[in-house]
């Protein structure tokens, strides 16, 4: 099925560990991005990327990095975790501004 | 700065009865929102989007409407039932902002039998 497809669905990490959050979409779209949910704060941009080539900081960038390997793959890497970064992470996509978002079906990350 | 705003934060009606989800935006300036719905430990699904030349978009029992002037958007759900128990988010996306998504806390809604 076409749509945005999240790798791992949960992780568990131990504080200064590393690790990469993988996204993929399929629908040709030229935008990605990268959301972290918290409970009563709900989604915040962490990363996005307009258009392959280019990245950008969101509003919570601090502690996270990101990789648009091409047009379909945009990666969220924590290279030091901290308890934190406990949330779920939440990939989206679209394709200009017209149109609407689709999300993926996220990563529910813990660090102990 | 551009903030969107849901209330109430939850919310429990009887079966069958029809409702209202409101969301505030402060700024005029929208391209575009964006109604999802999210089940507990799931990803966002979309329901509607609403152009900001737009006043209203209908899929079913759900409509949402768009009042610019007034920085507001409303769902209105028909005749309720006890699937549409779920968190319901909207999201802004202002012009100038690369497309970004700003959103609500979200209204938790619980259809009651």
């Amino acid at each position: 099925n076409a749509g945005v497809t999240q790798t791992p669905k949960f992780q568990v990490l131990k504080t200064g560990q590393s690790m990469t959050l993988q996204c993929a979409q399929d629908m040709n779209h030229n935008s990605m991005y990268w959301y972290r949910q918290d409970p009563g704060m709900g989604l915040r941009l962490i990363y996005y990327s307009a258009s392959e080539g280019t990245t950008d900081k969101g509003e919570v960038p601090n502690g996270y990095n990101v990789s648009r390997l091409n047009k379909r793959e945009f990666s969220l890497r924590l290279e030091s975790a901290a308890p934190s970064q406990t949330s779920v992470y939440f990939c989206a996509s679209t394709i200009q501004d017209r149109h609407g978002y689709t999300f993926g079906s996220g990563t529910r990350l813990t660090v102990v | 700065k551009q903030e969107v705003t849901q209330i109430p934060a939850a919310l429990s009606v009887p079966e069958g009865e029809n409702l209202v989800l409101n969301c505030s935006f402060t700024d005029s300036a929208i391209y575009n929102l964006q109604w999802f719905r999210q089940d507990p430990g799931k990803g966002l699904t979309s329901l509607l989007l609403i152009q900001s030349s737009q006043r209203e978009q209908t899929s079913g029992r759900l409509n949402a409407s768009l009042d610019k002037s007034s920085g507001r958007s409303t769902l209105y759900i028909a005749a309720s039932q006890p699937g549409d128990s779920a968190t319901y988010l909207c999201a802004a996306r202002y012009t100038g902002t690369a497309s970004k998504l700003t959103f609500g806390t979200g209204t938790r809604l619980q259809v009651t039998l």
